[in-house]
């Protein structure tokens, strides 16, 4: 059974450019969230979708968008990047039906921006 | 608004020897809590997590958590670390199932091993 699958698993961008990070659910997990974990940071809440929709945002400006796919698959998107965008950003399934039972993360991607 | 405090940045111990690790948080209601390990340059596995029930929850390699409300605290432990447990270790705390499944994570602890 195939975990959280993040693509790609590192990324070089320079400032101003665009970038679209993918995330794969675990099998029968719904509910896609989105964290940005800076270096010697906690993970920082981005946003979650649940059936297509975008349920919950953290306190990020709107640079930072997403959208999730019927097949529950989810993509973050970056506008205009910064050189704080740098960072691991990590994508978690979890099944909406059955509550909290803790993320599944996936092992995110680095990005840096230059 | 909810939040998590580890107030130890860094903790080394040597190999064998008891571990535990400092966990405060802020919720207005029944928190969820959980325990996040790190690998460097990984994602986050769940060590363990307290919904309800017995204060003191059970995890994965060894690990034992205690939940007081009193105190607002939810302490991991381990009583003979390996070298392998060195890694960096993230309390969070989230939403009540029904709602939204936020969850917030404190700014970590990592831990070293010495032989």
């Amino acid at each position: 059974d195939a975990g959280v699958t993040q693509s790609p698993t590192h990324l070089i961008k320079t400032r101003g450019q665009q970038v679209t990070l993918r995330c794969s659910p675990k099998s029968g997990h719904d509910t896609v969230s989105w964290y940005q974990q800076a270096l010697g940071q906690g993970p920082q809440f981005i946003f979650q979708y649940y059936e297509e929709e975008e349920r919950q945002r953290g306190n990020f400006p709107d640079r930072f968008s997403g959208h999730q796919f019927p097949n529950y698959s989810s993509e973050l998107n970056v506008n205009a990047l910064l050189l704080g965008d740098s960072a691991l950003y990590l994508c978690a399934s979890s099944p909406q039906d059955r509550g909290i039972n803790g993320y599944t993360f996936g092992s995110g991607t680095r990005l840096t921006v230059v | 608004a909810q939040s998590v405090t580890q107030p130890d940045i860094h903790i080394t111990v040597s190999e064998g020897a008891s571990l535990e690790l400092r966990c405060n948080y802020s919720y207005g209601a029944t928190p969820y809590l959980f325990w996040y390990v790190q690998s460097p340059g990984q994602g986050l596995q769940l060590l363990l997590k307290y919904f309800s029930g017995d204060t003191l929850v059970q995890g994965i390699k060894g690990f034992e958590a205690e939940f007081k409300r009193s105190q607002s605290s939810f302490n991991l432990r381990k009583p003979s670390v390996h070298w392998s447990d060195a890694a960096e270790y993230f309390c969070a705390v989230g939403a009540p199932p029904g709602g939204y499944q936020k969850v917030t994570f404190g700014t970590g602890t990592k831990l070293q091993v010495i032989p």
